[in-house]
């Protein structure tokens, strides 16, 4: 069946400018988190959503950060005002929220901020 | 803050060795510590996830175990192959209401063939 997606899979954008990422969970899945990789460490966790409700933020960086997630399946990532220290790997990974919470993984967004 | 450590950061192996790294965890508070295999440009792959103490778990020539009580992982390659050439993340859950993983840093193994 089809995994998890992310668009897109690339972003180059300037400072100071807004982006949005979007990640499409496998379906059926309630649970979704967010996190970011930035280079030579591991993915660091940023939102974790339960149906369509935040359940977990407490990973997001700064108020430049917020994610929604309105129907309980597509999520979008929204970055304003971004900068430098923004570029990484952005990953989203969904659940079935049930039994160890084995969590999937979609391919990630490399963000690029100049 | 959770401190998950993986050894060693980066390992060159010829094809046909076998080989292990090591994930380091908090020893309270456990409730799951997954491996994922990551190649470049794809999604990081699930390989185990690990509930309890002594655990063992294989898939092909792929293995792990699991220490909960001094907070330990290895996973071994049995006969690299150069398609087993990626990083290998391990990641850990805590026990409680957070559902978020605490990764480590990975391990980037090349395999030459």
């Amino acid at each position: 069946g089809a995994g998890v997606s992310q668009t897109p899979s690339n972003k180059v954008t300037e400072k100071g400018k807004y982006v949005e990422l979007r990640c499409d969970p496998i379906s059926g899945h309630t649970a979704l988190y967010w996190y970011r990789q930035s280079l030579g460490q591991g993915p660091e966790f940023l939102i974790y959503f339960q149906g369509t409700g935040a359940a977990d933020d407490s990973g997001l960086p700064n108020d430049r950060f917020f994610a929604v997630r309105p129907e309980g399946s597509v999520s979008t990532l929204k970055i304003q005002r971004t900068e430098r220290g923004d570029s990484a790997v952005y990953l989203c990974a969904s659940s079935s929220g049930t039994g160890v919470g084995e969590q999937f993984f979609g391919p990630g967004t490399r963000l690029t901020v100049l | 803050i959770l401190n998950v450590e993986q050894s060693p950061q980066s390992l060159h192996v010829q094809e046909g060795d076998s080989t292990n790294f090591t994930c380091s965890f908090p020893s309270s508070n456990f409730y799951a510590l997954h491996w994922y295999r990551w190649e470049t440009a794809k999604s990081p792959e699930a390989l185990f996830v690990m509930t309890l103490n002594g655990d063992e778990k294989k898939k092909g020539r792929i293995s792990a175990t699991l220490n909960t009580k001094e907070g330990y992982s290895y996973l071994y390659i049995k006969g690299s192959q150069p398609e087993d050439s990626a990083t290998y993340l391990c990641a850990f859950r805590t026990s409680g209401s957070a559902r978020q993983l605490t990764f480590g840093s990975g391990t980037q193994l090349t395999v030459l063939p």
